[in-house]
């Protein structure tokens, strides 16, 4: 069966400081890949999605970026984090075909920049 | 682009009590899906429907896509504490790359 997983899970990071978040799928392969930021507001906003290796769509223009070096393996970083990058940071794959609609997300990582 | 409006915002129930929300777009939409948040957790994803009019259960959950294509219904039946949570809706119209657009989500409190 497929999993996901994020590190770490909780993170406190100071302003100006970089980022580095981590996200791996196993049992599948050639997944599509995306993160997401989640507010205190809870709705979900698509930051980064990935088709394929070294493929990377940005849905929103910020200091983040997104890095996809191996198959399996999404990156999430910044140089410079800002007070605004607060949030619940979300990994998430889905398969071929059509079911590349259905997302599975990861256990998230808390961010809190101070 | 799309927009999904999803109804209501929070519902507080007394355990026992059948819940129903609903998601609404602009658009039509060929695939609804529909997570639940735990707090401090990712979204788990409850039923994807690909078919209008078509109705899907998991276990006392059951979840309709709507006739017109831009409508989709989630229900609960006797609901118990452990469906506290966030829940989502999420919609996707063919073609392009696989991104849904999500709701903004309903907070479901359980009374004991």
């Amino acid at each position: 069966s497929q999993t996901i997983h994020q590190w770490p899970a909780t993170l406190v990071q100071p302003v100006g400081s970089p980022l580095s978040l981590e996200c791996t799928v196993e049992g599948t392969s050639n997944p599509n890949l995306y993160w997401y930021r989640q507010a205190a507001g809870r709705g979900l906003q698509l930051l980064f999605y990935s088709v394929g290796i070294g493929q990377i769509s940005s849905e929103v223009p910020q200091n983040l970026s997104a890095s996809r070096p191996q198959d399996r393996q999404f990156i999430l970083s910044s140089k410079k984090l800002l007070l605004s990058d607060s949030g619940f940071y979300l990994c998430a794959w889905s398969g071929p075909g059509h079911r590349s609609y259905e997302q599975y997300f990861g256990p998230g990582t808390r961010l809190t920049v101070t | 682009g799309q927009q999904l409006n999803q109804s209501p915002q929070s519902m507080f129930i007394q355990e026992g009590e059948d819940v129903s929300m609903n998601c609404t777009s602009s658009s039509i939409f060929n695939t609804w899906l529909w997570y639940k948040q735990d707090p401090g957790e990712g979204p788990v994803l409850l039923i994807a429907l690909y078919k209008a009019g078509e109705l899907t259960s998991n276990g006392r959950l059951t979840a309709q896509f709507g006739i017109t294509r831009k409508d989709s219904f989630l229900n609960i039946s006797a609901s118990i504490p452990s469906d506290v949570g966030i829940y989502f809706c999420a919609g996707s119209t063919p073609g392009g790359s696989y991104i849904p657009t999500f709701g903004r989500g309903t907070s479901l409190i359980v009374h004991p």
